[in-house]
């Protein structure tokens, strides 16, 4: 069974501090990796994409990819209270479509 | 750009009744959706494929008679609760593939009296 896990928090961290999400997964033929944010009630919206071993950068959002390790971590800098949210790991694999098997989500919290 | 909708946002049925909820992608063809289910405070669980012009594949546990998919276009997708009942109360959400990330719409609670 492919396995998506993630603490599930809460995380607490300061207003202008660095968020750390980690997210490991289970199958070594995943394809595409994905975090979401959700906030509560809402649907998922996508933040950040990454399909290849590294860094991706985009603002304050910055997500790592460890195939290696089957390791995905989201670093979120300068961290606002309207961060606070539900961050949700995903991987996709091509042979089922590119449908997406999600973590449980991480409950973030930022404190002003 | 990528935006996808749903309708209805929320609905309120009785028990017995069919529930029809629509997805559609506004500003792009998807060839493939996607709808998902989340009871509180759990994650998202995949219940199926929708490609266009064929028959969905529904993951397991899901009961396919009960949710009906049909992708009949390019953008339109519709799943219909039929004969609802209270445990099927949940968040439904849709999702397009465009072309390998896939968008979310808003979500459709469901509540069955």
């Amino acid at each position: 069974q492919k396995e998506v896990e993630q603490n599930s928090g809460p995380l607490s961290v300061p207003e202008g501090a660095i968020a750390s999400l980690n997210c490991t997964y289970s199958d070594r033929v995943s394809q595409s990796f994905f975090w979401y944010r959700q906030y509560s009630g809402k649907s998922p919206e996508l933040i950040m994409s990454i399909y290849s071993n590294g860094d991706k950068e985009d603002g304050r959002f910055t997500a790592q990819l460890n195939k290696a390790s089957q390791y995905v971590s989201l670093l979120i800098r300068d961290s606002q209270p309207s961060d606070s949210a539900t961050y949700l790991c995903a991987v996709s694999y091509s042979n089922s479509g590119y449908a997406l098997n999600f973590g449980k989500g991480t409950s973030l919290l930022v404190t002003p | 750009g990528a935006v996808v909708s749903q309708h209805p946002s929320w609905v309120i049925c009785k028990s017995g009744t069919s529930v029809k909820i629509e997805c559609r992608s506004l500003d792009f063809q998807a060839t493939t959706m996607f709808w998902y289910r989340q009871f509180p405070k759990q994650s998202l669980m995949l219940m199926a494929t929708s490609n266009e012009g064929s028959k969905a594949t529904y993951e397991q546990g899901v009961e396919k008679d009960k949710f009906l998919i049909n992708h009949a276009s390019l953008t339109l997708s519709t799943l219909t609760v039929t004969s609802a009942h209270p445990e099927d109360s949940s968040f439904y959400i849709c999702s397009a593939r465009s072309p390998d990330t896939q968008y979310f719409g808003p979500g459709t609670r469901l509540t069955v009296l």
